[in-house]
């Protein structure tokens, strides 16, 4: 079974520039949610999205969004890109959102350089 | 609000020693306890989970991790440490109605020397 994947791998951008980034879950899986990992913040959590709705949002500016497509893949967007945007980020699946265990699985994540 | 705390941002063990790596959590309902490894350049990998049932919980490759409830407590032990633990460690929080919210830590880098 394929696990979760995440495109791309490695991004550069420029300040001011928008990226998207896309999640891949495991099939059958219909949870997705998104993490950004730093040096400075640590791992905190972006949003979660189930069955195409957000579900679950964490405390980040609009800048940054997401959606999900009905085969239950994901993007998310970061607009206006700022150079505090530079982090790891990662994706989970898991195959429900409800209560509070779901064991997550988690991507390689996405390496995003703001320059 | 759940809270994970991590004491210890580096912890250096030499290779066959026991290893313990501390996490104390705090939540106003009953939690969901998860710890979780993180190699370079890789993603987070499961090691081992605490859901209500035994307090006592076995993990993948020798990990294990006790709930007490009276110390919030959620540390990770190992009795004999191996070259190839060398990794970061974070451990995690959810809740019921929390959805698929996990509230990490700020991690733990462990060293293993020979």
């Amino acid at each position: 079974k394929a696990g979760v994947t995440q495109t791309p791998r490695y991004l550069i951008k420029t300040r001011g520039q928008q990226v998207t980034l896309s999640c891949s879950p495991i099939s059958g899986h219909r949870s997705v949610s998104w993490y950004q990992q730093t040096p400075g913040q640590g791992l905190q959590f972006l949003f979660e999205y189930f069955s195409e709705t957000q579900r679950n949002k964490g405390n980040f500016p609009g800048r940054f969004s997401g959606r999900q497509f009905s085969n239950s893949r994901s993007e998310m967007n970061v607009s206006t890109l700022e150079l505090g945007d530079s982090a790891l980020y990662l994706c989970a699946s898991s195959r429900t959102s409800a209560g509070g265990y779901n064991e997550q699985f988690f991507g390689p994540g996405t390496r995003l350089t703001v320059l | 609000a759940q809270s994970v705390t991590q004491l210890g941002s580096h912890v250096s063990v030499s290779e066959g020693a026991l290893v313990l790596l501390r996490c104390n959590y705090s939540s106003s309902v009953p939690p969901y306890l998860f710890w979780y490894v993180q190699y370079p350049n890789q993603g987070l990998q499961l090691l081992l989970k605490y859901t209500s049932a035994a307090t006592l919980v076995k993990g993948i490759n020798g990990f294990e991790a006790e709930f007490k409830k009276s110390e919030t407590s959620f540390h990770l032990t190992k009795p004999s440490a191996h070259m190839s633990d060398a990794a970061e460690y974070f451990c995690a929080v959810s809740v019921t109605g929390g959805g698929n919210k996990l509230t990490f830590g700020t991690g733990t880098q462990l060293k293993v020397e020979l």
